[in-house]
């Protein structure tokens, strides 16, 4: 069984589209991510929610909004696509309250966007 | 802030050979780091961290990091490399001030084994 899932794997899309990126975790996790991982494969941060709420928000553009209707999912919806966009989106979870904030994160395999 | 550096964009070893991989922090408060490997077309896994005890921990197929207070330095090692630990490495630490859960990524080093 996949611990974290991500869908779509690939998106292909044109610039000033809309679209939704959904993850799922099935590992009891109280805490979900979501990372973009640039063409020089530099990894950052976006978002973090624990139980359902928002507690990381990081320079992100207002396209972006994250989106958690409970604990084991984490959407993330883009609005108004731009070329920058283009990258990997991870998403990841881990035990975050129970463990002191420093439970093992684990990652989705990725969605791999495209803005053409 | 805290911060973690990856000196080398590319570690380059033969089969057999031992392997690091350096990665060096800047904390303000205790240090808790952490080693991740991504496979080409797949998302990150957790090899191994550090939270507290003892300076060298032993994480998944094989790794182990020494960390070093004095140097600030959380080295991944392994003594002999194989062709499938070629990968891309991370180094993290972890932001407790931020409820801890804010993690912050090195660049990464992409580790090529030659057979």
């Amino acid at each position: 069984d996949t611990a974290v899932s991500q869908t779509p794997k690939y998106l292909v899309t044109q610039m000033g589209n809309d679209k939704s990126i959904k993850c799922e975790q099935n590992l009891g996790h109280d805490t979900m991510y979501w990372y973009k991982q640039d063409s020089k494969k530099f990894l950052k941060i976006m978002f973090s929610y624990n139980n359902k709420e928002l507690i990381i928000n990081e320079t992100v553009p207002n396209r972006f909004s994250p989106k958690s209707p409970d604990k084991a999912h984490l959407n993330l919806h883009i609005n108004s696509l731009e070329l920058g966009d283009s990258a990997v989106y991870f998403c990841a979870s881990s035990q975050g309250s129970l463990a002191g904030g420093l439970g093992t994160q684990y990652f989705g395999p990725g969605t791999r966007l495209l803005v053409l | 802030a805290q911060s973690v550096a990856q000196p080398e964009d590319q570690v380059n070893v033969a089969e057999g050979n031992p392997l690091t991989v350096k990665c060096t922090y800047s904390v303000s408060g205790n240090p808790y780091l952490f080693w991740y490997v991504q496979y080409p077309n797949r998302g990150l896994q957790f090899l191994l961290k550090y939270i507290t005890g003892d300076n060298l921990v032993k994480g998944s197929y094989g790794f182990e990091a020494e960390f070093n207070k004095s140097q600030t330095s959380f080295h991944l090692k392994k003594p002999s490399a194989l062709v499938s630990d070629s990968a891309l490495y991370f180094c993290a630490v972890r932001d407790i001030g931020t409820g801890g859960f804010k993690t912050i990524f090195g660049a990464g080093t992409r580790l090529f084994v030659k057979a």
